[in-house]
């Protein structure tokens, strides 16, 4: 089944802590993208990356790192969490010139 | 820069109920323009699109028409359904250098009662 896999679902922490959201795509996308998801602002594009090796910042980078190591992974890595990234993230795949996919979201809450 | 403007919800509907979800874009070019639709505790999936002038994108009864002259994309279905329950996001994507991104409305929650 063709999916946009994210994990984890939900994850409580604590300001300062380290942490890192995983997002795998089986569709042999080239393209893939974060975005984050905050009540009367919409989504709002965090990363992106054409392919292999080649990322960069879309509208909200600031304090978020990306690596894309192989076409399948895309994680997202929070260095020093603070609670203004308290929100739901979600990750999408897509070929060029088409449609995205979405995973089905990450709700994360830093305390 | 693009932006996108959707009616603000939320919209509360009776079953058979028709539709209709106003969804306006400004963009420099010629974008791609889409509906998804977020159903509780679930991501986005893409319920249409339409990549040109006058294309009418469909599928699970609802249409919507790119008009070009008025800059709009409004989401229509004539009888809704209590599983048509959800929030729909308008957007848009224009390739601006190397970047697919999609400019996404703010989003309109849409209830229907049985």
């Amino acid at each position: 089944e063709a999916q946009v896999t994210q994990n984890p679902r939900y994850l409580i922490t604590v300001t300062g802590k380290k942490l890192t959201v995983t997002c795998s795509q089986n569709m042999n996308h080239e393209y893939m993208s974060w975005y984050r998801q905050d009540p009367g602002l919409g989504l709002r594009q965090i990363y992106y990356s054409m392919n292999v090796e080649v990322t960069d910042k879309g509208d909200v980078p600031e304090g978020y790192k990306v690596s894309r190591k192989e076409k399948r992974n895309f994680p997202l890595i929070l260095e020093s969490p603070s609670p203004n990234q308290t929100s739901l993230y979600f990750c999408a795949s897509g070929l060029i010139n088409q449609p995205q996919h979405f995973g089905d979201g990450t709700r994360l809450s830093i305390l | 820069g693009n932006s996108v403007t959707q009616m603000e919800g939320p919209v509360t509907l009776s079953e058979e109920a028709f539709l209709t979800i106003n969804c306006t874009y400004t963009a420099t070019g010629y974008p791609s323009l889409f509906w998804y639709v977020q159903y509780p505790g679930e991501g986005l999936q893409l319920l249409l699109k339409a990549t040109k002038a006058d294309d009418k994108g469909s599928n699970k009864g609802f249409e919507a028409t790119y008009r070009k002259e008025t800059t709009s994309f409004h989401l229509e279905k004539g009888s809704v359904q209590v599983s048509d329950s959800a929030v729909y996001f308008c957007a848009l994507t224009e390739r601006g250098g190397s970047n697919y991104k999609l400019t996404f409305g703010k989003g309109t929650l849409l209830t229907v009662n049985p």
